[in-house]
């Protein structure tokens, strides 16, 4: 089945220090990749995307590349802020979907971001 | 406001109780989903609704639970009898139908209902 695994947390920076989170992936064909972030007392909001290898999703400074023979999505940010102290969750949805499918994503277990002055 | 909202925000029972939970998906939205989220873990996928018809069910969701979007609005997710290890975050997303057609892919989720089962 599919599955999504990331780098165990929490994630401890200083303001401006480059973030990178692994994720990576087991899944069939070519699936469609996300990063969902969950700021503190709000819902998961989409941060990026890419749904084919090689695109790079990027968003609020954030960006990830689809590498296929890597089958991994390592979301990065060259200088983060206090404001990106969340919780990052790398998702897959899987190839070909349709009808039900493109919803039901596979979610990461999540990695706590704290940025610090 | 126009995201989606749950309500109550938290619920705190006592074991063998019935719960209901409620979701408000942003109006346009066609499809809405219900995940569960456990202390350290991701969503995980409970069930889907295209307007009024449940078309896919998780096998996390077992005959204890029940979900309905009667109207293809709004939505209740049940849980009866409940058990400790039904404790968790209960999150409803919905999405659009996109222009092609399909959904992009994106979901949008609520903040979600907190259960804790004593």
């Amino acid at each position: 089945g599919n599955s999504v695994t990331q780098m165990e947390g929490p994630v401890t920076l200083s303001e401006e220090a480059f973030l990178t989170i692994n994720c990576t992936y087991t899944a069939t064909g070519y699936p469609s990749l996300f990063w969902y972030v969950q700021y503190p007392g709000e819902g998961l909001q989409l941060l990026l995307k890419a749904t084919k290898a090689d695109d790079k999703g990027s968003n609020k400074g954030f960006e990830a590349t689809y590498r296929k023979e890597t089958t991994s999505f390592h979301l990065e940010k060259g200088s983060v802020q206090v404001s990106d102290s969340a919780v990052y969750f790398c998702a897959l949805r899987p190839a070909n979907a349709g009808g039900t499918s493109y919803g039901k994503l596979t979610f990461g277990q999540g990695t706590i971001l704290t940025v610090h002055p | 406001d126009t995201g989606v909202s749950q309500d109550p925000r938290h619920k705190i029972t006592k074991r063998g109780q019935n719960v209901t939970f409620r979701c408000d998906p942003i109006s346009e939205h066609n499809r809405l989903y219900w995940y569960r989220q456990t202390l350290g873990q991701g969503p995980e996928f409970l069930t889907y609704f295209q307007n009024e018809a449940q078309l896919e069910k998780s096998r996390l969701l077992s005959d204890r639970f029940s979900a309905e979007r009667p109207k293809g609005s709004f939505s209740t997710l049940e849980i009866q009898r409940t058990e400790q290890g039904d404790s968790a975050m209960y999150l409803c997303a919905s999405s659009p139908r996109g222009l092609a057609g399909a959904s992009t892919g994106e979901l949008f989720f609520g903040e979600g209902s907190r259960l804790t089962v004593l």
